[in-house]
């Protein structure tokens, strides 16, 4: 059974710029969130996507944002990059009936703005 | 909002021997569950172990076990027999059983296991 995969692993981006990192869960969760882990602020939750809705969204601004598609595959876009924005990006995945029994998480992609 | 407190950045423990990571947590909540993540340099953050807040008895998983402390708000890990394989950073977090999905981490432990 495959896990969650995230593309790409790695990604450089310069100031300004906007990216677009994607996610693909594991074959029947449809549960798919999103966090940003820095050394300075840890793991801190982005948002949470089910069955193509957003269902839940930290406290980040509107600059990042994301969706789902009918096959669960998940996208986050962070748009005008800062350099704050260096982070390695992690998405899980969950059952149905919600992480009550913990998320799956893919590699994360790493993305650095210069 | 939640907030998970792990208050040692960094342990060491010599191989085969036993340590023990400390978590605590902050909540007005009755009903939740808790779980230690570790994360190895391959970045994937592996599920160690799981306890609901609703069970006394403590979870164990092979080597790893918990000690939950409901009233004192304390969630601790504990590795028997250390192997190489252990050392990662190990993150505790926290999930509300009723205010959706979203986790709230602690800010990690890196283990070093000496040989």
């Amino acid at each position: 059974k495959a896990g969650v995969t995230q593309t790409p692993r790695y990604l450089i981006k310069t100031r300004g710029q906007q990216v677009t990192l994607s996610c693909s869960p594991i074959s029947g969760h449809r549960s798919v969130s999103w966090y940003q882990q820095t050394p300075g602020q840890g793991l801190q939750f982005l948002f949470e996507y089910f069955s193509e809705t957003q269902r839940n969204k930290g406290n980040f601004p509107g600059r990042f944002s994301g969706r789902q598609f009918s096959n669960s595959r998940s996208e986050m876009n962070v748009s005008t990059l800062e350099l704050g924005d260096s982070a390695l990006y992690l998405c899980a995945s969950s059952l149905v009936g919600g992480a009550t029994y913990g998320y799956t998480f893919g590699s994360g992609t790493r993305l650095t703005v210069v | 909002a939640q907030t998970v407190t792990q208050s040692q950045p960094e342990m060491s423990v010599q191989e085969a021997e036993t340590v023990t990571l400390s978590c605590t947590y902050d909540t007005s909540e009755s009903d939740y569950y808790l779980f230690w993540y570790k994360q190895p340099p391959s970045r994937q953050m592996i599920l160690v172990i799981r306890q609901e807040a609703y069970k006394q008895q403590n979870a164990t998983e092979n080597r790893f076990s918990v000690n939950f402390q409901k009233a004192a708000k304390s969630f601790s890990l504990k590795i028997s027999d250390s192997q190489l394989g252990d050392a990662a950073m190990y993150f505790c977090a926290y999930r509300s059983a009723n205010t959706g999905n979203q986790f709230y981490f602690g800010t990690g432990t890196s283990l070093t296991v000496i040989p």
